[in-house]
């Protein structure tokens, strides 16, 4: 089986910018949740979507957004980019169900200039 | 709410046992994930505790005590490979079905 899969691998992007971060997960895999790595914070939960629907939302502003497409594919969205959204972008698949193993795609660093 | 402590850093030399501790308080709990993260690369399954106990597999073993919030991940015959960040993290019980990571103990694994 196919891993996690995440589009780009590296980005730089300008203050104010917007981007688009891709995540396939592991086939018969329905919930993709999004995840921002930095040094000082550490694994910070963004948002997790089941079933094209969003099931849990962590605690970042608007500017980030995401969706998933019938197929399980997610996309994530981060609009008026800041300095500090420079971070690893890590997605992860599961079946879904409480206590299920998280996959983790290879994630997308983002540096914001 | 979740709260997830471990160590920031760890340093072992190579052949050793080395133990990683994790201790948690949290408004409810199904199980532990240990999982292991290299520099730049995304992290990787290692095991899940749901019951008290240690489980083993291979060179590492993970331990668990739900009534003292705690668990180790035991690491034997310490390789430089195993030179990496050491994710632990909490499952809620059903409803929310997002697990809370602590912030991750960095070993280093010196010659």
């Amino acid at each position: 089986k196919a891993g996690v899969t995440q589009t780009p691998r590296y980005l730089i992007k300008t203050r104010g910018q917007q981007v688009t971060l891709s995540c396939s997960p592991i086939s018969g895999h329905r919930s993709v949740s999004w995840y921002q790595q930095t040094p000082g914070q550490g694994l910070q939960f963004l948002f997790e979507y089941f079933s094209e629907t969003q099931r849990n939302k962590g605690n970042f502003p608007g500017r980030f957004s995401g969706r998933q497409f019938s197929n399980s594919r997610s996309e994530m969205n981060v609009s008026t980019l800041e300095l500090g959204d420079s971070a690893l972008y890590l997605c992860a698949s599961s079946l879904g169900e409480s206590g299920e193993t998280q996959y983790f795609g290879p994630g997308t660093r983002l540096l914001v200039l | 709410g979740q709260n997830i402590d471990q160590p920031t850093e760890m340093t072992a030399t190579e052949g050793a046992i080395v133990q990683i501790n994790c201790t948690y308080q949290t408004s409810g709990f199904n199980g532990l994930f240990w999982y292991q993260q290299h520099a730049g690369e995304a992290p990787t399954f290692l095991s899940y505790n749901v019951l008290d106990g240690l489980e083993e597999k291979g060179r590492f073993s993970s331990f668990l005590s739900r009534s003292k919030g705690y668990s180790y991940l035991l690491l034997k015959e310490l390789q430089m490979k195993d030179s990496a960040s050491y994710l632990c993290a909490v499952s809620p019980p059903g409803g929310s079905y997002i697990p809370t990571f602590g912030r991750g103990t960095s070993l280093i694994v010196h010659p």
